[in-house]
C-alpha cells in the first residue's frame, strides 16, 4: 500500500516568513492533492499535480511535484495568520483512475503575528 | 459557492446503537465518498459510491457500515452498531469526476460512542 510521508509534522513561523512543507511518497505518484484542515472542520482543496515537474500556484501557495514522481512540495511565501492551518497531501494509491486518496499524517502550521 | 454539507455536526451515542450520518453533496457532482478521521490520526478512506453502488471500500468498511443515495440529494453513512473505536470525524466528500478531479469534502461529522 502507498504511504505518504509529510515533513515537518509541525511548523512554527513570523508571520512575513517563508515555508516549505514536503510530502514524499512510497511509490510513484499518479496524482497528488494538497488540502488544508483547520482544527475541527472538513478539509479545503488547495491544487492537484499529476505531471512530474508540474507546479502550480494559487495566491502565495506554489506546489511542485518532482520528475520522479515522488515527491511534492508545499511552498508558502510571505506567510500570514490566515495560512495557519493543517497541511494534507493525498494520492490515489493505484494510479488507475482510483475513487479513494490516501493521506499523509499531515504538517501543522502556526503563524505568529 | 456550493459545497457539501453534512448533518449533525456532532453525534453522541451509546455503545451498540445505530447511527446514520447524513450528507447532501455539491448537485451536479456524481461520485460520493466518505472518509473518517480518528482524533490526531491521518484521514481514512472508507467507502465511494457511484451510480447507486458502492466503487470501493477499505477494510475499515466492513459489515456493520452501509451507504445509501435515498433520493436525488442526500447520502447516508449507517453504522448498525456501534462500537467504541468508531469514535471519530466522519467527512463526506463528493466529485464531479473519479480519479482525476478534486474530492469536495464538508465539514464533517464528529461522532462520540460512549
Amino acid at each position: 500500500s502507498q504511504e505518504l510521508e509529510q515533513s515537518p509534522q509541525s511548523l512554527i513561523v513570523q508571520e512575513g516568513k517563508n515555508l516549505t512543507i514536503n510530502c514524499t511518497s512510497s511509490k510513484t505518484l499518479y496524482g497528488l492533492y494538497w488540502y488544508k484542515q483547520k482544527y475541527g472542520e472538513g478539509l479545503i482543496f488547495l491544487m492537484m499535480l499529476q505531471k512530474g515537474g508540474e507546479e502550480k500556484s494559487h495566491e502565495k501557495i506554489t506546489a511542485k511535484l518532482d520528475e520522479k514522481k515522488q515527491q511534492s512540495s508545499l511552498h508558502i511565501t510571505a506567510s500570514q495568520p490566515s495560512h495557519a492551518g493543517i497541511y494534507l497531501c493525498g494520492a490515489d494509491p493505484s494510479g488507475a483512475g482510483s475513487y479513494q486518496l490516501t493521506f499523509g499524517k499531515g504538517t501543522k502550521l502556526s503563524v505568529i503575528p | 459557492e456550493p459545497e457539501v454539507t453534512q448533518t449533525p455536526s456532532h453525534q453522541v451515542t451509546q455503545m451498540g446503537q445505530e447511527v446514520i450520518l447524513r450528507c447532501v453533496p455539491i448537485s451536479n457532482h456524481l461520485y460520493f465518498y466518505w472518509y473518517r478521521q480518528i482524533l490526531g490520526q491521518k484521514v481514512e478512506f472508507l467507502v465511494s459510491f457511484y451510480n447507486n453502488e458502492i466503487s470501493e471500500k477499505s477494510e475499515i468498511f466492513d459489515d456493520q457500515f452501509s451507504v445509501e443515495r435515498p433520493d436525488g440529494s442526500n447520502f447516508t453513512l449507517k453504522i448498525r452498531s456501534t462500537k467504541l473505536e468508531d469514535s471519530a470525524m466522519y467527512f463526506c466528500a463528493s466529485s464531479v469526476l473519479a480519479g482525476v478531479g478534486e474530492q469536495f469534502f464538508g465539514p464533517g461529522t464528529r461522532l462520540t460512542v460512549l
